[in-house]
């Protein structure tokens, strides 16, 4: 089975700064992997796939890269409304999510 | 514009087998490539992947939770059901559907709003 380990667990920042989250995978997955955000009592929503591209309606300031086993969601200027927990998702063999990051107001 | 909802038991009793159902529109799972999934989340932590199954009737299940679930799709009613045998406390949590994109290596674009379960 494919492990996905996010880091940090919890980030507190402000609104304006640059927010980067990491998720490594125990195998390589290529770079099938996808990004969401998730709010309190709200389904997922996909904001990247394929390591890199951005989903349609997904604004700019969310990026995505990273190839193998070693991934980084930037979020360039957070928002208000980009509080909430990310999850990466390895799709290269079945499907795994990592543990979450909650990216909390500081 | 495609949408899923799950519908299910609210509460269930250890030792019961659980059965969810999805309901989705907007597009037809005899579609090439197309898949529908189970996914579920217990209070406060991660997602977990529990089943797939694609337009062909092929399935993908979670190793941990294989000998448990079974999951079937009914194309004429646009339906995919998911049953979970031998309930337990640790199997609350929120269970979300989801669309599989039909593309080679698709995840999953769009999610249902999930049904809570409680098992007690």
């Amino acid at each position: 089975d494919v492990q996905m380990t996010q880091s940090p667990s919890t980030l507190s920042a402000s609104v304006g700064d640059r927010v980067t989250i990491t998720c490594r995978a125990s195998l390589t997955v290529s770079d099938w992997l996808a990004w969401y955000q998730q709010k309190p009592g709200r389904a997922p929503k996909l904001l990247i796939y394929r390591a890199s591209t951005l989903e349609s309606g997904v604004p700019s300031r969310f990026s995505g890269s990273g190839s193998d086993t070693e991934f980084t969601l930037t979020i360039s200027s957070l928002q208000p409304d980009d509080f909430a927990t990310y999850y990466c998702q390895q799709y290269n063999d079945y499907w795994t999510f990592g543990q979450g990051t909650k990216v909390e107001i500081k | 514009q495609i949408t899923l909802k799950e519908s299910g038991p609210t509460l269930v009793k250890p030792t019961q087998t659980l059965t969810l159902t999805c309901n989705f529109s907007g597009f037809s799972i005899s579609t090439s490539g197309v898949g529908v999934a189970w996914i579920r989340q217990p209070p406060g932590k991660a997602l977990e992947w529990l089943a797939l199954i694609y337009w062909d009737g092929d399935k993908r299940y979670s190793p941990s939770l294989k000998r448990r679930l079974t999951i079937t799709q009914d194309t004429s009613k646009s339906q995919v059901v998911l049953t979970m045998t031998n309930m337990g406390p640790v199997d609350t949590g929120t269970y979300y559907c989801a669309h599989r994109r039909p593309i080679t290596h698709g995840t999953f674009d769009i999610w249902g709003q999930g049904t809570v379960v409680t098992v007690s």
